[in-house]
């Protein structure tokens, strides 16, 4: 059982180029989520999508775009990388939002140049 | 707006001594509380969780948390740690109002021996 599986697990990219981080659960879960975790500040929520045709802003969004492919996948798009996006990204997800637990990817590690 | 405050960035500890990492946080509704545990190079794995009924809530590898409302506090204990526990923990609020999990910004957990 994979659980929640991200790619790449790292990537370097110079300002201005884009990539899609991909994700995708194989738990049936109704919820998923995108975050990045920055040295000293915790996990930031960047977007979410509480089920399936659904995606809502988190807490900072600019910069991203995000698509809930299906119920299994949910990708996060840089469309110009800057400087400031290095961190380390996770997709979690949940069967649904408010009192389930989320299960994490293991991330992946992004720097930008 | 949910938010949560972890006070210690760092707590430093001898092994089999006992611990305690301290959270609080603040919402207008009722709330969901839960402990995150992340080893290095991994994503994060639930600890425990507070949803409802007993405020004592137990969790994986020994650790324990008190819900207390009066204080809006949801501090970690564990009676005696390894050096296994060394990691970071992250503590996480919910609410009814909400899909959206809110993390703090983490306590790094060093055990000595």
């Amino acid at each position: 059982n994979a659980g929640v599986t991200q790619t790449p697990k790292f990537q370097v990219l110079k300002t201005g180029q884009s990539m899609t981080l991909q994700c995708a659960q194989d738990m049936n879960h109704n919820s998923m989520y995108w975050y990045r975790q920055d040295p000293g500040m915790g996990l930031r929520l960047i977007y979410y999508s509480a089920s399936e045709g659904t995606t809502d802003k988190g807490e900072v969004p600019n910069g991203y775009n995000v698509s809930r492919l299906n119920k299994r996948e949910f990708s996060l798009r840089l469309e110009s990388a800057a400087p400031s996006q290095t961190s380390v990204y996770f997709c979690a997800s949940s069967p649904t939002g408010q009192n389930s637990p989320l299960h994490f990817g293991n991330g992946t590690r992004l720097t930008v140049t | 707006a949910q938010s949560v405050t972890q006070l210690d960035s760092q707590v430093p500890v001898f092994e089999e001594a006992p611990v305690e990492l301290r959270c609080n946080y603040s919402s207008s509704v009722s709330v969901y509380l839960f402990w995150y545990v992340q080893y290095p190079n991994q994503g994060l794995q639930l600890l425990l969780k507070y949803l409802s009924g007993s405020t004592l809530v137990k969790g994986i590898n020994g650790f324990e948390a008190e819900f207390n409302k009066s204080q809006t506090s949801f501090h970690l204990r564990k009676p005696s740690v390894h050096i296994s526990d060394t990691a970071e923990y992250f503590c996480a609020v919910s609410d009814s109002n909400t899909d959206k999990l809110i993390f703090g910004t983490g306590t790094r957990l060093q055990v000595f021996p």
